[in-house]
């Protein structure tokens, strides 16, 4: 069993929807990173939180340290939103390391 | 911005031949990792570098080492490419500071596509 848990795997919407993509870790962490990544590679930071919610945008992340669990929402999704999104538990200490989902691959159709 | 840069967007190589991947960063980080990127498994750390000259083995070290001379860059080295090292190879880097979360901030190159045929 991975330490991180990413669902769905693939999720496919039609533009407008709401979606969420869930993450759920085993792991002691620091805090969770929601990160980006368009076709061709690049990865971009969304969010990194250790308790409660944050927004940017029309991106909102939850996260429940007791339940080891969080969510990425995207409202009013738009096809440029299309890409994967990964979820990444970092642990304590100053290395940084990380510990990543095996990402959601999001496609937003017109 | 900060900026990591990845010395090849695509390369080809052949079994057996040693390949050098480059990154930079120009945000001064003291950290530094390397991560490949296969379908259905997620990034998965290779080396990573708290220092220049340290290093530490990741997830999946084997068939690779690394070399941090210098602050800004961080290669990795496959010392004889085989076909199972074919992938998506990632460089990031971070702040070490744990005072300020903020910093703690992993950023990404743009990513290397190797095919070793």
């Amino acid at each position: 069993k991975n330490e991180v848990e990413q669902s769905p795997q693939n999720l496919t919407a039609q533009e407008g929807e709401f979606i969420t993509i869930n993450c759920s870790y085993s792991v002691g962490i620091s805090a969770l990173h929601w990160l980006q990544q368009h076709p061709g590679g690049g990865i971009v930071s969304l969010f990194m939180l250790s308790s409660g919610k944050k927004k940017h945008g029309r991106l909102i992340a939850t996260i429940n340290i007791q339940e080891k669990h969080s969510s990425l929402h995207i409202t009013a999704s738009h096809p440029r939103d299309s890409a994967v999104y990964i979820c990444a538990a970092r642990l304590g200490g100053a290395t940084n390391k990380l510990i990543f989902g095996t990402g959601t691959l999001l496609a937003v159709q017109p | 911005d900060v900026k990591v840069t990845q010395s090849s967007r695509y390369l080809v190589k052949r079994t057996g031949e040693k390949v050098f991947l480059e990154c930079v960063q120009d945000m001064d980080h003291e950290n530094m990792f390397w991560y490949r990127q296969d379908p259905g498994l997620g990034l998965r750390l290779i080396y990573f570098s708290y220092d220049v000259k340290m290093k530490e083995k990741g997830d999946i070290p084997e068939g690779y080492s690394v070399s941090r001379e210098k602050k800004e860059r961080f290669s990795l080295i496959l010392e004889s490419a085989s076909t199972n090292q074919t992938s998506m190879y990632l460089c990031a880097s971070s702040s070490r500071s744990i005072q300020v979360l903020a910093k703690n901030i992993q950023y990404f190159g743009a990513g290397t596509r190797l095919s070793v045929l």
